[in-house]
């Protein structure tokens, strides 16, 4: 069981190129987030989804943008990467609304844009 | 979903109870109050959580004030190994509810 599993772990990226971030969980969740989280910072919410096709925004949306096609996935892409993205993202996932349970997170991935 | 207050930083001694205070009085009714760990820079860990009663696991116990307006985690005999940032949460439980992290309490156990 890999819980939530996100690729890729390291990226550097030149200012202006696209990517796409990969978070999968196989726990069969309805609930899935993307943050992200500065030196020295708590985690921002940038977006999230309550299920299969839903996605809504967080407290950081700006430069950003998600999809979730299938239940188990939820993508983050940068269409032109800054340097102010530069960061720690971390993809979390959850069974139901967030006071009903635990969340489960990935270990991140650290993008880099020069 | 309510806010939370919490110390920067607190120190611990080994073996010591470390015991984390969190404020979060414009709690509703139906909000649960969690706690999460995020050692180094891994992704953050479930400890906890509970609504109104006091809860118990095997890594910590969980004390809300009868008013609910504030919650004390406890790590009953900490460790080196407990060195971490805590984040106490306040999460609702609809569908528009959503995990938000304030900056946490950064705990350092020391020998």
């Amino acid at each position: 069981n890999a819980g939530v599993t996100q690729t890729p772990k390291f990226r550097v990226l030149k200012t202006g190129q696209s990517m796409t971030l990969l978070c999968a969980q196989d726990m069969n969740h309805e609930y899935m987030y993307w943050y992200r989280q500065d030196p020295g910072m708590g985690l921002r919410l940038i977006h999230y989804s309550v299920g299969e096709g839903t996605t809504a925004k967080g407290e950081v949306p700006d430069g950003y943008n998600v999809s979730r096609l299938k239940k188990q996935n939820f993508l983050l892409g940068l269409e032109s990467a800054a340097p102010s993205q530069t960061s720690v993202y971390f993809c979390a996932s959850t069974h139901g609304g967030g006071g009903f349970t635990e969340a489960f997170f990935g270990q991140g991935t650290r993008l880099t844009v020069v | 979903d309510a806010k939370t207050t919490q110390p920067t930083s607190m120190d611990c001694a080994e073996g010591r109870a470390a015991n984390l205070p969190c404020n979060h009085s414009t709690i509703s009714g139906n909000e649960y109050v969690y706690w999460y760990r995020q050692i180094h820079s891994q992704g953050p860990q479930y400890i906890i959580h509970g609504l109104k009663n006091n809860e118990t696991n095997e890594m910590a116990s969980l004390i809300i004030t009868e008013d609910r307006k504030s919650s004390t985690l406890i790590l009953p005999h900490a460790t080196l190994r407990d060195t971490a940032v805590y984040y106490c949460i306040v999460v609702g439980t609809g569908t528009a509810s959503k995990l938000t992290f304030g900056t946490g309490t950064r705990l350092q156990v020391t020998l």
